[in-house]
């Protein structure tokens, strides 16, 4: 199975700064056929499901304000939000859809500092 | 609008099973693949395994293997996740999820179901 692993655990961040999250994987999920990632990235909040952020590593989900982007390639991507806002609060994971035996991240835990 | 609905809370004791639904509303049951993923309490999102809902094939998580099977009802347009063989570490919030194809990502999810397994 393809290991998917964030950096940081936790993240604290003024209102109105940028966030970063990262992720690795342990093998690349790119697809030369069709230079497309298989990496999506999710925003779960307390009690809720998660909800997709961002998907094929770097589009953006429709309703998805501008603020949050997803960037990388191959084996190393990012997940930034760039003006950090207090319905920001909640954990973030990226997942792989490369192969079908998904995997995620275990989670970044973002807080305002 | 796309709705995925689960079934409610259950509790259960350690060696019994447990059938989760999924009712899905607002697309086309049969187009797209349901996922099921749990997680435990502060722990990360769990893939258990897959269903396309048209052709009815499944895969399942290594990990599951031998003791979760998804179904699927078409006529009420409802997927079903069973797990067998229930220990405690098994208490955990189980989600469904629609994917749009066999690489895709999960754009809609249920509200999910807590499993708790207890004696």
């Amino acid at each position: 199975d393809i290991v998917m692993t964030q950096s940081p655990d936790s993240l604290a961040v003024s209102l109105g700064e940028r966030a970063t999250i990262n992720c690795k994987s342990s093998q690349s999920v790119l697809y030369s056929s069709n230079n497309k990632n298989y990496l999506a990235w999710y925003q779960q909040k307390p009690g809720q499901p998660p909800k997709l952020l961002i998907y094929w590593a770097s589009t953006r989900e429709s309703g998805v304000p501008d603020r949050f982007s997803g960037s990388g390639s191959g084996t190393d991507f990012t997940l930034t939000i760039s003006s950090l806002q207090a319905e920001d609060v909640a954990v973030y994971y990226c997942q792989q859809y490369y192969t079908t035996l998904y995997t995620f991240g275990q989670g970044t835990k973002l807080e305002i500092k | 609008q796309v709705q995925l609905v689960q079934s409610g809370a259950e509790v259960k004791k350690p060696g019994a099973s447990v059938k989760v639904s999924c009712k899905a509303s607002g697309y086309t049951f049969t187009s797209y693949v349901i996922h099921w993923v749990r997680q435990a309490p502060g722990q990360r999102l769990e893939w258990m395994g897959w269903m396309n809902a048209g052709k009815g094939n499944t895969k399942y998580s290594q990990k599951f293997q031998g003791r979760v099977t998804i179904t699927r009802d078409t006529s009420a347009s409802t997927a079903y996740m069973e797990l067998s063989s229930l220990r405690s570490e098994d208490t955990a919030i189980y989600y469904c999820a629609r994917v749009a194809g066999d690489l895709a990502p999960f754009d809609y999810w249920g509200q999910g179901t807590l499993v708790t397994v207890s004696s």
